[in-house]
């Protein structure tokens, strides 16, 4: 158990619609980064969020976007989902302030697109 | 951030030290060696890091060379229960925790 708990586990959508995502960080823990993983693959760094600001941005279209809430919980939106985006959704939670630290995941939300 | 090479699958016998490597021959003096976890289905899971010297945790102990331009993750006593994908990233310390995943190791413990 990390503390870092994502919603839902699992959800099917069809292509073209829109998706949210949720996380609730590790207690403390004021950085969370969204990761995609497609089957087989290792995860695919998206975005990280520090205080409510994003910080960094992997190689995804703009469609892929982001929240972080003044309690550092996060939110993930897709928009206008294609197949391709059929994939493991990670979250990860770490303490920005301390350097050198781990990051801790959450257990994933499996999305499929049909 | 560097970039890591790993064998794609390794096999290990219960009881047994596993020993697993990691190339990482464009590594940079700010850059750590970090090593995670994925057991099938779940979130990947921190094992341990080190910049130069080796170190040891409840978990594992990571051995680097003295180039740095490998190391090798050990696990003393394989269980069942370690079967996972291990990740080997390089990352520099610090502010940005973007972690650069691969395709890992695939190690599978035998009974």
């Amino acid at each position: 158990e990390t503390g870092v708990t994502q919603s839902p586990t699992h959800l099917i959508k069809t292509r073209g619609q829109q998706v949210t995502l949720r996380c609730s960080s590790q207690s403390g823990h004021n950085t969370v980064s969204w990761y995609q993983q497609a089957l087989g693959q290792g995860p695919q760094f998206i975005f990280q969020y520090y205080r409510e600001e994003e910080n960094g941005r992997g190689n995804f279209p703009p469609r892929f976007s982001g929240l972080q809430f003044p309690n550092y919980s996060s939110e993930l939106n897709v928009n206008a989902l294609e197949l391709d985006d059929s994939a493991l959704y990670l979250c990860a939670s770490s303490p920005q302030t301390v350097l050198n630290t781990e990051a801790f995941f959450g257990q994933g939300t499996r999305l499929t697109v049909v | 951030d560097a970039k890591t090479t790993q064998p794609p699958s390794m096999d290990c016998a219960e009881g047994r030290a596993a020993n697993l490597p990691c190339n990482h021959s464009t590594i940079s003096g700010n850059e750590y060696v970090y090593w995670y976890r994925q057991i099938h289905s779940q979130g990947p899971q921190y094992i341990i890091h080190g910049l130069k010297n080796n170190e040891t945790n409840e978990m594992a102990s990571l051995i680097i060379t003295e180039d740095r331009k490998s190391s090798t993750l050990i696990l003393p006593h394989a269980t069942l229960r370690d079967t996972a994908v291990y990740y080997c990233i390089v990352r520099v310390g610090g502010s940005n925790y973007k972690l650069t995943f691969g395709k890992g190791t695939l190690l599978t413990v035998n009974p």
